[in-house]
């Protein structure tokens, strides 16, 4: 099964927008992590959140973790053209040195 | 800040050709990860080192191995690669040891390679 599904798919708004992107994930975590990745480039690290954390800001990025739901959601303040690129969560199950699982990722397109 | 270094950023090779990719981690990262995404994927986990030792091993097929270095670097090698080999390879680090940080755990992730199959 597949772990960190993020919804929805693709997110197109307006520069100056707020962009909210959910992951939802199955197994238990030790912490979520999220990623940018422009086409075809590197992943970029956003935030790390662990599991006794609820909520973490980082600049314009706010993201949120619900363990009960196994949900986490990421906000984008005041988009910017150049926050156009994929995002990625990744699910870390036991933070010692283990494996990252991605989800499928959300393409967010910001319109000048 | 110093990165994690990959190289060479894009390779070329006929079918049944093998190549080696190589990964210089974050000075005093102690793991080391291999990651392949293919086109319109996800990033798949493939193999892991920590402290020279393999950690962990995801799906990665018998045709690839790794190994992780004195001077803590890691290659990736590859034989009698095929079409669907083609992909962007990600080498990744982290620090588990002590002090705890806020960055402890997180996995900074290099350039990537792009292989191309042809």
């Amino acid at each position: 099964s597949q772990q960190g599904e993020e919804d929805p798919q693709a997110l197109s708004i307006q520069e100056g927008e707020n962009a909210t992107m959910n992951c939802s994930y199955k197994t238990s975590i030790n912490n979520l992590q999220w990623y940018r990745q422009n086409s075809g480039r590197g992943l970029v690290h956003l935030i790390l959140i662990r599991s006794n954390e609820r909520e973490k800001h980082s600049g314009r990025l706010r993201v949120t973790l619900d363990t009960s739901k196994k949900s986490s959601s990421l906000l984008i303040t005041a988009s910017r053209a150049a926050d156009t690129a994929s995002y990625f969560c990744a699910t870390d199950p036991t933070g010692a040195n283990s494996k990252l699982t991605f989800g499928k990722g959300i393409t967010l397109s910001v319109r000048p | 800040a110093a990165g994690v270094i990959q190289s060479p950023r894009h390779l070329i090779k006929e079918k049944r050709e093998t190549a080696t990719l190589k990964c210089y981690p974050i000075p005093r990262h102690d793991t080391v990860y291999w990651y392949q995404q293919g086109p319109g994927q996800d990033p798949q986990f493939l193999i892991s080192f920590y402290e020279k030792m393999q950690s962990d091993k995801g799906s990665i097929p018998d045709r690839f191995s790794a190994q992780q270095f004195s001077d803590y670097h890691s290659e990736l090698n590859m034989s009698s690669l095929e079409l669907g080999d083609s992909a962007l390879y990600f080498c990744a680090s982290s620090f588990l040891g002590t002090p705890v940080s806020e960055s402890t755990d997180t996995q900074y992730f290099g350039p990537g390679t792009r292989l191309t199959v042809l």
